[in-house]
C-alpha cells in the first residue's frame, strides 16, 4: 500500500506565473484535501475534493483552483502567483469526506515565489 | 467561529521528563479535537483525536490528551520524553465531522539530553 505522494518536492516560481502541484492519494482513498502552511504557521485549509467534485473551500481567492481525477489523484493550481504564496503545500487523503476521518498527509511541496 | 491557541511556540524538556503541550480552543458547539505531529521535512501524522465519549484519549507513541470542556482545553501529555519526540506539534479543532479542520500555530518540542 503506497502512501500519499506529492510532486515536485521543491519549486521556485516568479511572481505572476502559474504553478501546478500534484498529489497521488493513498490506495482506496476517494478524498483529497489541500493545505497551505506558511513559515511558522499551522496548515490552513484550501479546499477538499471528494469523488472529483469540490467539497468545501477555505478562505482562499479563486486563483487557487483544483482538480481531482477518476483515480482520485489531484492537482492544485495557483494563478498569478504572489510573494505571499510562498509556503509548504500539503495534500492529505482520507477514506471519506468526513473531516474527523484520519487524513494521511504527503511530505508537501515547498513553493518559493520570487 | 472555531479557533485554537497553543501556548508556547517552543517547549524544551529533558529526556525522561514529562511532556506537556498546551492547547485551548474556542468553539460554539462541542468540538472535534486533534493533535498532529510533524517531523522535519515530513507531512503531518495524526497522534490522537477526540470526537465523543471518553474525555481521556490515548494516541500513538505514548501520548495522550484530555478534553476538559470547563477549561476549553485539550492538553497533550507524555509521561517520559524520548529524543525521537523532537518535532512540531499541532492542535486542531473542527465543529463536526463535515467541517474543515482549523489548526493552531504549532509548538516545537525540543528534547534535551
Amino acid at each position: 500500500e503506497t502512501g500519499v505522494t506529492q510532486s515536485p518536492t521543491h519549486l521556485i516560481k516568479t511572481r505572476g506565473q502559474q504553478v501546478t502541484l500534484r498529489c497521488s492519494s493513498q490506495s482506496g482513498h476517494n478524498t483529497v484535501s489541500w493545505y497551505q502552511q506558511a513559515l511558522g504557521q499551522g496548515p490552513q485549509f484550501i479546499f477538499q475534493y471528494y469523488r472529483e467534485e469540490e467539497n468545501g473551500r477555505g478562505n482562499f481567492p479563486p486563483r487557487f483552483s483544483g482538480l481531482q481525477f477518476p483515480n482520485y489523484s489531484s492537482e492544485l493550481n495557483v494563478n498569478a502567483l504572489e510573494l505571499d504564496d510562498s509556503a509548504l503545500y500539503l495534500c492529505a487523503s482520507s477514506l471519506t469526506a468526513q473531516m474527523n476521518t484520519e487524513a494521511f498527509f504527503g511530505q508537501g511541496t515547498r513553493l518559493t515565489v520570487v | 467561529a472555531q479557533s485554537v491557541t497553543q501556548l508556547g511556540s517552543h517547549v524544551s524538556v529533558s529526556e525522561g521528563a514529562l511532556v506537556l503541550l498546551r492547547c485551548n480552543y474556542s468553539s460554539s458547539v462541542p468540538p472535534y479535537l486533534f493533535w498532529y505531529v510533524q517531523y522535519p521535512n515530513q507531512g503531518l501524522q495524526l497522534l490522537l483525536k477526540y470526537t465523543t465519549g471518553a474525555t481521556l484519549v490515548k494516541g500513538i507513541n505514548g501520548f495522550e490528551a484530555e478534553f476538559k470542556k470547563s477549561e476549553t482545553s485539550f492538553h497533550l501529555t507524555k509521561p517520559s520524553a524520548h529524543m525521537s519526540d523532537a518535532a512540531e506539534y499541532f492542535c486542531a479543532v473542527s465543529r463536526n465531522r463535515d467541517d474543515k479542520i482549523i489548526f493552531g500555530k504549532g509548538t516545537r518540542l525540543h528534547i534535551l539530553p
